[in-house]
């Protein structure tokens, strides 16, 4: 069975661009998570999707967005980027609806904004 | 923000040496799980052990619960340098039935095993 995989692995985009990341989890996993990681902030909470709808979302502002696809597939997107949105960006899948099981991370995105 | 802390820090053993790690955290929660991050990749799971269980073992690895508390502690017996990475512990809030995923992570220990 194929890990849950996050594209791209790497990315350096400019102040006020946007940026597009995506996450395919594991087959048959409904529920999608993102969390950016930080070396001030450590590992937060963004939101997570199951079935195409949002069931949680962490305190960030709203530059920061995502979406899950039918086929489970999610997309998260930053507009307006800022020095301080570099970071590891991290998705994880489950199998579950409820955090009653472990939780299977992607090799996350890095994304450096200069 | 985040709800654990983990303490130490960071840690540095010899390889065959026991490594114990312990998290802390504030609110009841349904199950508390370990995770390993290697030199800035993604976390893999290790264990998880829920609100109702004490102790649990996985290979090398011994996780104790005290909810009373609110800690737990992350064993790795007989280290091996393959074990050199950060750990962090993840809290499930009680009480989100229905409500989703969303963990909660602490601050990480950096465990260094060296030969």
């Amino acid at each position: 069975k194929a890990g849950v995989t996050q594209t791209p692995r790497y990315l350096i985009k400019t102040r006020g661009q946007q940026v597009t990341l995506s996450c395919s989890p594991i087959s048959g996993h409904r529920s999608v998570s993102w969390y950016q990681q930080t070396p001030g902030q450590g590992l937060q909470f963004l939101f997570e999707y199951f079935s195409e709808t949002q069931r949680n979302k962490g305190n960030f502002p709203g530059r920061f967005s995502g979406r899950q696809f039918s086929n489970s597939r999610s997309e998260m997107n930053v507009s307006t980027l800022e020095l301080g949105d570099s970071a590891l960006y991290l998705c994880a899948s489950s199998s579950h609806r409820d955090s009653e099981q472990e939780a299977f991370f992607g090799q996350g995105t890095r994304l450096t904004v200069v | 923000s985040q709800q654990g802390e983990e303490d130490p820090q960071a840690l540095s053993i010899q390889e065959g040496e026991n490594a114990t790690m312990n998290c802390s955290y504030k609110t009841s929660i349904n199950n508390l799980q370990w995770y390993r991050q290697n030199s800035g990749r993604g976390l893999v799971h290790l264990i998880l052990i829920r609100s109702n269980e004490r102790e649990k073992h996985s290979g090398r690895l011994r996780v104790t619960l005290d909810t009373s508390k609110k800690s737990s502690s992350l064993l790795i017996t007989a280290s091996r340098a393959a074990d050199t990475a950060s750990y962090f512990c993840a809290t499930a809030k009680l009480g989100v039935t229905g409500g989703g995923n969303k963990l909660t992570f602490g601050t990480g220990t950096q465990l260094k095993v060296e030969l």
